[in-house]
Parts: structure tokens; sequence; C-alpha cells
């Protein structure tokens, strides 16, 4: 399995502002995918990462909030833009050999205030 | 659209008791069905999965599940818990669609099981 780190592991933020998340992994990955975890809900698929070409968004998730980067396969950033506090939450990175097996981060707690 | 519903928010068990978590999903096609669990503090991870074959599937830690297709089942068991086996536990499913992205999990809300030493 693979490792996988995230910066930062928690922020608070203020309203209107934007936070970068950094999800690094210790080898090669061709799918790389970013999840929302809000409090007491499911995960909830954001968006697909893919290596030099856009993120493929899942229904509810525009790129304009949710910009993603996919420099490389082993690195990927995911921005929460002009925050509120409806975005607090936990976001996940996650990697997946493929079948649906994903591996995940540990996840960035965000509070917007 | 798929979706997966567990049926229990929050479990208490007694060291030793047995354990089953229920999990359901809706989709009519091919499926695979996936256990995460997250201990506290730690990351999200695999605690066994079903993608054909044997309906009853082995993971780790003594846990295990059974696929059911005609319920559209996936629960898990376990015999005998154990404290350490307090975590949040999370069905997912991954379906098939004709455009071959098999990528996609669907999660439950998850089931909290606190094990009473």
């Amino acid at each position: 399995s693979a490792v996988i780190s995230q910066k930062p592991s928690r922020d608070i933020c203020q309203r209107g502002t934007s936070l970068t998340i950094q999800c690094q992994v210790d080898s090669q990955v061709t799918m790389m995918f970013w999840y929302r975890q809000q409090p007491g809900q499911s995960l909830t698929l954001i968006a697909t990462a893919n290596q030099g070409s856009e993120a493929t968004y899942e229904s509810g998730f525009v790129i304009d909030k949710f910009p993603i980067s996919r420099p490389n396969l082993t690195f990927s950033t995911l921005t929460v833009s002009n925050m509120s506090p409806e975005d607090s939450s936990i976001y996940l990175c996650s990697v997946g050999p493929g079948m649906g097996t994903q591996y995940f981060g540990p996840g960035t707690r965000l509070l917007v205030l | 659209a798929q979706s997966v519903s567990q049926h229990n928010h929050h479990v208490i068990l007694s060291e030793a008791a047995s354990l089953e978590l229920g999990c359901n999903y809706s989709y009519g096609g091919t499926v695979n069905l996936f256990w995460y669990v997250q201990y506290p503090g730690q990351h999200l991870q695999l605690l066994l999965k079903y993608f054909s074959g044997d309906p009853l599937v082995k993971g780790i830690k003594g846990f295990e599940a059974e696929f059911i297709k005609s319920k559209f089942s996936f629960n898990l068991r376990k015999p005998s818990v154990q404290w350490s086996d307090t975590a949040e536990y999370f069905c997912a499913v991954n379906s098939f669609n004709s455009g071959g992205s098999n990528y996609k999990l669907t999660f439950g809300k998850g089931t909290l099981l606190t094990v009473n030493p």
C-alpha cells in the first residue's frame, strides 16, 4: 500500500479566504482522489485528480470552488476557495491501484469562522 | 445513482460479544464491495473487500463479511470483539458502468463501534 501525507493537518480560516491542501504519495500512482467528510456525514468524492489534464469533478462540485492541481504522479493539491463556514470539514486525499481499492491520507481538518 | 446504507449509527458492545454491522447498497449491476475502518487518530484503512468468488470474505483482525446478492447486503461480522476494535466502520461500493469508469467509491455514513472492556 502507498504512504500518503497531507499538509496542513488542520487549519482555522476566516470566511472569504482560500486554503490549499497538499497531498504527497511515496510512490507513483495513476489515480488520485479528493474527498470531503462533513460532520456526521459520509465521505463524498469531490473530484479525481488527473495528471497532466483537468480534474474530473463530481456532481455538485465545481472547479472555481475547488481547483485541483496534479503536476506529477506523486503530488496533488486541492484549494478550497472563498471559504464559508459550510466548508468546515475534513478533506481527504486518496490513491487507487484500481478496481475501487483506495488508500487514504490522514486528512486535513478545516474550520472556517 | 448508487447509494449505501449503514443501519447502525453507534453500536456499543462489551468485549467478547459478537458483532454484526449491516450494510445495504442500491445498484443493479456488478459491484465491488469494501469495508474500511478508522481507528481513533488513524487513517482510514481497508478492512476487507469483495470482488468475486466466495461471497464470504475474510479481512484483517478476524473480521469477515458476507455478500448476499439477493439482499444487496454486505454485512460485517466478528465473533468476538476486543477493546481495540473500537473504531468507525465504513461500508463502500464501487460499481461498474458501461463507460468503464470503475474507480468511484460510494460510502455509507459509517458506524461507530465502541467496545467496553
